[in-house]
């Protein structure tokens, strides 16, 4: 079956950078777009950006752009997120999630389980 | 950038009474690109709906979706004990994803 398979918790301090990992199986990696949402504690959901497995291409949120870098690894079909110089305030949860198009309609779907990331002195 | 605006942001409703939770978009948004997720905590987001009004695989019927433009309504017409969640709407237009603050489903 389709799935998402992200890495582990992540504790960093302020200024630091994190990567997260997102592992997909159970479908052609390069045949979907692949996004980043996260979500603060008690928050709703916010997306920062796709990227494209198949060329690398990538548009990212405006309110992300210089921080957040998405590349990817086809020879392991996995996708990775990295955000730097990090704030207290981007402790969150954060999801990648496939998305699927077809008959010109868009959505998510699955998404990874999510990765805890805290940023704390 | 389109704002989604849900409300309302608590629904408090007993097991097997219908649930209506709305989706307002600050520009008219394309049916095509209009879905709705549930989360419970602890968990990922989940796809119920596409398309405005598409049920996803394995979602039960007393899920549906409807609207256009810039309202949009996700309807769950008989409340289920798994069905106490939080929902979510989402929009894709002018090259970037926006999703609505979410209503929260609560046992009353």
């Amino acid at each position: 079956q389709v799935q998402l398979v992200q890495s582990g918790a992540e504790v960093k301090k302020p200024g630091a950078s994190v990567k997260v990992s997102c592992k997909a199986s159970g479908y052609t990696f390069t045949g979907y777009y692949m996004h980043w949402v996260r979500q603060a504690p008690g928050q709703g959901l916010e997306w920062m950006g796709w990227i494209n497995p198949n060329s690398g291409g990538t548009n990212y949120a405006q309110k992300f752009q210089g921080r957040v870098t998405m590349t990817r690894d086809t020879s392991i079909s996995t996708a990775y997120m990295e955000l730097s110089r990090l704030r207290s305030d981007d402790t969150a949860v954060y999801y990648c999630a496939r998305e699927v198009a077809e008959k010109l309609e868009l959505w998510f779907d699955p998404w990874g389980q999510g990765t805890l990331v805290t940023v704390s002195s | 950038e389109i704002v989604l605006t849900q409300s309302p942001g608590t629904l408090s409703l007993s097991p097997g009474e219908r649930a209506t939770l709305s989706c307002r978009a600050s520009q008219s948004v394309s049916s095509s690109y209009l879905a709705w997720y549930q989360q419970k905590p602890g968990q990922a987001p989940r796809l119920l709906i596409y398309g405005a009004s598409s049920r996803a695989t394995g979602i039960p019927d007393r899920f549906s979706g409807s609207g256009s433009g810039t309202d949009f309504t996700l309807t769950i017409s008989r409340l289920e004990p798994e069905d106490f969640a939080v929902y979510y709407c989402q929009q894709y237009g002018s090259s970037s994803w926006t999703f609505g603050q979410g209503t929260k489903v609560e046992i009353k």
